[in-house]
């Protein structure tokens, strides 16, 4: 079985532009969660969308958004970049089951210059 | 505010030590705590404990949940260098799943 793909690996972008992240989960799963890492604050969780629909979010502006397709896949963007979204960003599947472990791809390296 | 802490922050041990790390929570509603070790990019999950006092095993690794003291401990034996790693906890509620700060292990031989 295929494990979580994020895309792309890296990512280098200017202060001010935005940027689109996209995760395809483990295929079965319609859980998807998107969480940024940083060396300072480590894992903060970002959002989670289940069956197309956000079910939580985490405490980030709105420049931070997600949405998820029917296919399950899930894209993250985040506008108006700002030098401390440099980060890696960590998208996670888990089944359906809210209680199932959360299984990561390996994440997407933005540095914002 | 909902906070879940590790201990050590940082440890270095020699091959064949073993260690344990700990994990404590503050989470309301409950729901499991998960331990991941992450190397270079992804987490890779380990354990997910539900119930106390039960524990977990895989191979040298082992853990075990304490839900009336609101802690875990991950237990790895005979450690080798490919342990080498941030070890990560984290609790699940109904609502979210938040993250330890993790604890970095080197294994040197």
């Amino acid at each position: 079985k295929a494990g979580v793909t994020q895309t792309p690996r890296y990512l280098i972008k200017t202060r001010g532009q935005q940027v689109t992240l996209s995760c395809s989960p483990i295929s079965g799963h319609r859980s998807v969660s998107w969480y940024q890492q940083t060396p300072g604050q480590g894992l903060q969780f970002l959002f989670e969308y289940f069956s197309e629909t956000q079910r939580n979010k985490g405490n980030f502006p709105g420049r931070f958004s997600g949405r998820q397709f029917s296919n399950s896949r899930s894209e993250m963007n985040v506008s108006t970049l700002e030098l401390g979204d440099s980060a890696l960003y960590l998208c996670a599947s888990s089944a359906r089951d809210r209680n199932s472990p959360l299984h990561f791809g390996n994440g997407t390296r933005l540095t914002v210059t | 505010e909902d906070k879940v802490v590790q201990s050590p922050l940082s440890l270095v041990v020699h091959e064949g030590d073993t260690v344990t790390l700990n994990c404590s929570y503050e989470v309301t509603n409950f729901r499991s705590l998960l331990w991941y070790k992450q190397e270079k990019k992804a987490p890779t999950f380990l354990f997910m404990l539900t119930s106390s006092g039960i524990e977990k095993k895989s191979g040298r690794l082992s853990s075990i949940l304490d839900k009336k003291e609101l802690f875990s401990i991950l237990n790895i034996t005979a450690t080798q260098t490919g342990d080498s790693a941030v070890y990560l906890c984290a609790q699940t509620s109904y609502d979210k799943v938040i993250f330890g700060p993790g604890t970095s292990l080197s294994v040197i031989p």
